[in-house]
């Protein structure tokens, strides 16, 4: 299973493009990477997932390098509203699921 | 409405006192899990199911039981709570762990 490393926190403003970076250097060979955004008290919501390259949804795109020992969050034109932690996930190997401490993003005016 | 549920959404208990909390998905997912979360340790995975009478223990088991007779269903039974055991739970499905995980709303326990 793909242990994960995140900062712990990043601020912004409203308006800005966001890269929240994650690192697994010992990412497997059929690990996917997904991230979740969890607002307070509530449960994590499921974001974008990716295996290589590019993905992009209407909510934000994901950048996962060749070697695929980091992968990129990147929230275009972020609003207080994205205001949350945000959580690399590597999935894949055992069915066990780690998801660290996770990003906390502040977003201001 | 595709959604996890969870009952009770809080509780407060006493030490010693069994008390089980319950988790239903109506998604037909055959992977459901529970995780602690508390405050400077993220999400913690306590236990996870992979199809009815299938569980296994995640990253933080000690004290905790759970059970699938139903795949809707994985109640997480706290035998004999533990003042260490008050956090916020969450249950979640998918349709395997490499799935979008479904979570629940949250259940937050005080044990006193």
């Amino acid at each position: 299973l793909a242990k994960t490393t995140q900062p712990i926190s990043m601020d912004s403003y409203e308006g800005q493009e966001v890269n929240i970076t994650c690192s697994h250097n010992n990412i497997a060979t059929n690990d996917y990477i997904t991230w979740y955004q969890q607002f307070p008290s509530q449960g994590p919501r499921f974001i974008i997932q990716g295996y290589k390259t590019k993905v992009t949804n209407e909510v934000a795109s994901l950048f996962i390098p060749a070697d695929r020992k980091s992968s990129t969050l990147s929230l275009p034109r972020v609003s207080l509203s994205d205001t949350a932690v945000y959580y690399c996930l590597g999935t894949g190997g055992g069915n066990k699921l780690t998801f660290g401490t996770g990003t906390q993003l502040k977003v201001e005016l | 409405e595709a959604q996890v549920t969870q009952n009770p959404r809080y509780l407060i208990t006493v030490t010693g006192k069994k008390l089980t909390v319950t988790c239903s998905q109506n998604m037909n997912h055959e992977y459901m899990s529970w995780y602690r979360q508390d405050p400077g340790l993220g999400l913690r995975q306590i236990y996870y199911s992979m199809n009815v009478e299938v569980t296994d223990k995640g990253d933080v088991p000690e004290g905790y039981k759970v059970s699938r007779k139903e795949k809707r269903n994985f109640p997480l039974i706290l035998e004999s709570p533990s003042p260490n055991q008050t956090s916020l739970y969450f249950c979640a499905s998918s349709t395997g762990p490499k799935g979008a995980q479904y979570f629940g709303p949250g259940t937050r326990l005080l044990v006193l």
